[in-house]
């Protein structure tokens, strides 16, 4: 199986901040990257997939690199509705693991 | 509107079986893959199982392989979840997901509210 391994596991931050959250997986996962957005009582919502593609409708501060193993979301200035907790996830091969969860609070 | 709506959670005791249900509309239901998706009270993400279009291709976590079971009835537009032998572990919000690909798993574009699930004596 394939573990997921985000850091960190939270962290605090100002609006207006570039923050960086890491996902490295155990194997190569073939760019099946993604990630999530959750807020409290809410479902995930996805904000990129396969490494670097934005969904439909997610603001464009909001951007993915990596590959291989290695994959980052960036937030490029953060904003009051950003705070939240995001998850990596691959869906290079079943089971379709996720992070553990990074969870962005205010400063 | 696309739109998926779990029902079928509940309290059960420990052994004993349920079923989850997922109701989709607003989209053609046969043509993507589907997942079941958990989380347990102040806990992250567990991704549970999965069924590509027609149901030619299952998936399953190792918590729970064995135990649940994934199927879809096309026709009805429906996912569901079959779990048995339930343990207190699995107590969690069940989350349905559509896919955006049917054939193999891609990433999930559209989750329901999800439904609750408590496994205790």
């Amino acid at each position: 199986d394939i573990q997921m391994t985000q850091s960190p596991s939270s962290l605090s931050a100002s609006v207006g901040d570039r923050v960086t959250i890491t996902c490295r997986a155990s194997q190569t996962i073939n760019n099946y990257l993604n990630w999530y957005q959750q807020k409290p009582g809410k479902a995930p919502k996805v904000l990129i997939y396969a490494v670097f593609s934005l969904q439909s409708g997610v603001p464009s501060r909001f951007s993915g690199s990596g590959s291989g193993t290695d994959f980052t979301l960036s937030i490029s200035s953060l904003q009051p509705e950003d705070f939240a907790t995001y998850y990596c996830q691959q869906s290079d091969s079943t089971p379709l693991t996720f992070g553990g969860g990074t969870k962005v609070e205010i400063k | 509107e696309v739109q998926l709506v779990e029902s079928g959670g509940g309290l059960v005791q420990p052994g004993r079986s349920l079923r989850l249900s997922c109701a989709a509309s607003g989209f053609t239901f046969d043509e993507y893959a589907m997942h079941w998706v958990r989380q347990a009270p102040g806990k992250g993400l567990e991704w549970v199982s999965s069924i590509n279009w027609n149901s030619g291709s299952t998936g399953y976590a190792d918590s729970v392989r064995g135990r649940f079971t994934i199927s879809r009835d096309n026709a009805k537009n429906s996912l569901y979840l079959q779990m048995n032998s339930l343990r207190p572990e699995d107590t969690a919000l069940y989350y349905c997901g559509k896919d955006t690909k049917g054939a193999y798993y891609h990433y999930i574009d559209v989750w329901g509210r999800g439904t609750t699930v408590t496994v205790s004596s």
